[in-house]
């Protein structure tokens, strides 16, 4: 069965320094990854998603994942993030017939 | 409507009472997924329809949790003599499901449930 493991609940850091948000996955097929991103008492949100194709995949809001086959690894990576991008966030991996299997959720939080 | 629209979007009920929580997807799309997720834990799935048909209902905790989509739209997911376990936020999503594409699954903002 597949599985998603996020290595960090929390993660605090100040405005406008990098972070890495980290997500290993199992699965012995073909995978489907995503992040979504939940700001407080709202919806889950897509953030970006590797199908295919280049390993390195961005948001339009200046959040990047690499997908890394060989450490099974999904991290997801923002050279300078923003008070704005406090929120949980989440990785995933679509099993067959559709439905996702999310990690537990990483807490982001941004100090000024 | 723009997006999938949840209600109630909070519900206190009593143990014991039973409720009901409607998702209303994005029109037109075909897969309609419910998740459940408890606080400071992610979203655990419970059960999948495309269109009327439930195909999946490998996550629904116990024969208390009932989901259906009779027309293929609008879907109720039914909890029966609530329990204080049962307090979570209770996530709709839906996708196009178009074959052979991996089509973007959309969330609804959830409805929140404590049992008292």
């Amino acid at each position: 069965a597949q599985s998603v493991t996020q290595l960090d609940s929390q993660v605090p850091v100040f405005e406008e320094a990098p972070v890495e948000l980290r997500c290993n996955y199992s699965s012995s097929v073909s995978v489907y990854l995503f992040w979504y991103v939940q700001y407080p008492n709202q919806g889950l949100q897509l953030l970006l998603k590797y199908l295919s194709g280049s390993t390195l995949v961005e948001s339009i809001n200046g959040f990047e994942a690499e997908f890394n086959k060989s450490q099974t690894s999904f991290h997801l990576r923002k050279p300078s993030v923003h008070i704005s991008d406090t929120a949980e966030y989440f990785c995933a991996v679509r099993q067959t017939g559709g439905k996702l299997i999310f990690g537990q959720g990483t807490e982001l939080s941004v100090k000024p | 409507g723009a997006g999938v629209s949840q209600s109630p979007r909070y519900k206190v009920a009593k143990r014991g009472q039973d409720v009901a929580l409607r998702c209303d997807p994005i029109s037109g799309h075909v897969s309609l997924f419910w998740y459940q997720q408890a606080l400071g834990q992610g979203p655990e799935f419970l059960t999948y329809f495309q269109n009327e048909a439930q195909l999946d209902k490998s996550g629904l905790p116990s024969d208390r949790f009932f989901a259906e989509r009779p027309e293929g739209s609008v879907s109720t997911l039914k909890i029966q003599r609530t329990q204080q376990e049962d307090s979570a936020v209770y996530l709709c999503a839906s996708s196009l499901a178009r074959r052979g594409q991996v089509n973007t699954i959309y969330f609804g903002e959830g409805s929140w449930l404590t049992v008292v």
